[in-house]
């Protein structure tokens, strides 16, 4: 069965910290893994896409990690905002469909 | 641009009756996904268009759920004899290609009473 882990599945942090969450895969032939936040009663926001023979991608504050060997992928929040309080989810694509992970809840205290 | 539209955003009906929930993927997607997203369950693969190929299906958790994808753009996702446990939010996302970056819309909330 694939499976996607996500830790922490909560963090409270102080503002302007920096950050990193977790994400682990069972399977390692993906085609990318993509990141995304969720707002409370929201859509889903994509952040990042790691295509499978990349190792990180960087969009402002954010940078996220793909090592296929190890079956994990980190994304790191540089001088984190209380903005960014969201639930974080990373997805393996399997192909074409996105094996999800259960998210990481963050909350940054201003 | 605009981005992918859902509607309703939410549907309350009651047990038993049918539902339709539509998806307006981006303009040139070829690539469109139904997931749905249940508290306690977390998000799961429901289908996949690509193009004019036949739809995966293996997502759908019944045979009551069904969707199709006309003229390559608009999807519908139906659900016949609705059942409380068929309560969530429906997703719909969009990417260029196969394994591209998905966008998803805003998503419809359905409630079965």
């Amino acid at each position: 069965k694939q499976e996607v882990t996500q830790i922490p599945a909560a963090l409270s942090v102080p503002e302007g910290e920096n950050l990193v969450l977790n994400c682990s895969f069972t399977d390692s032939a993906i085609y990318n893994l993509q990141w995304f936040r969720q707002d409370p009663g929201k859509g889903l926001t994509s952040l990042l896409l790691i295509q499978s023979s990349q190792r990180e991608q960087t969009s402002g504050r954010l940078n996220a990690s793909l090592d296929k060997s190890s079956g994990r992928s980190t994304l790191y929040i540089a001088a984190s905002q209380p903005g960014d309080s969201a639930t974080y989810l990373c997805a393996r694509d399997s192909n074409y469909q996105l094996i999800w992970g259960a998210g990481t809840k963050l909350i940054i205290k201003p | 641009g605009a981005g992918v539209s859902q509607s309703p955003s939410n549907k309350v009906t009651e047990k038993g009756k049918d539902v339709e929930l539509r998806c307006d993927p981006i303009s040139g997607h070829t690539a469109l996904y139904w997931y749905r997203q249940s508290l306690g369950q977390g998000l799961e693969f429901l289908i996949y268009f690509q193009g004019n190929s036949a739809p995966d299906k293996s997502g759908l958790p019944s045979d009551r759920f069904s969707a199709e994808r006309t003229g390559g753009s608009v999807s519908t996702l139906t659900i016949q004899r609705t059942q409380q446990e068929d309560s969530a939010v429906y997703l719909c996302a969009s990417s260029l290609a196969r394994a591209n970056e998905q966008f998803f819309g805003p998503g419809t909330r359905l409630t079965v009473l």
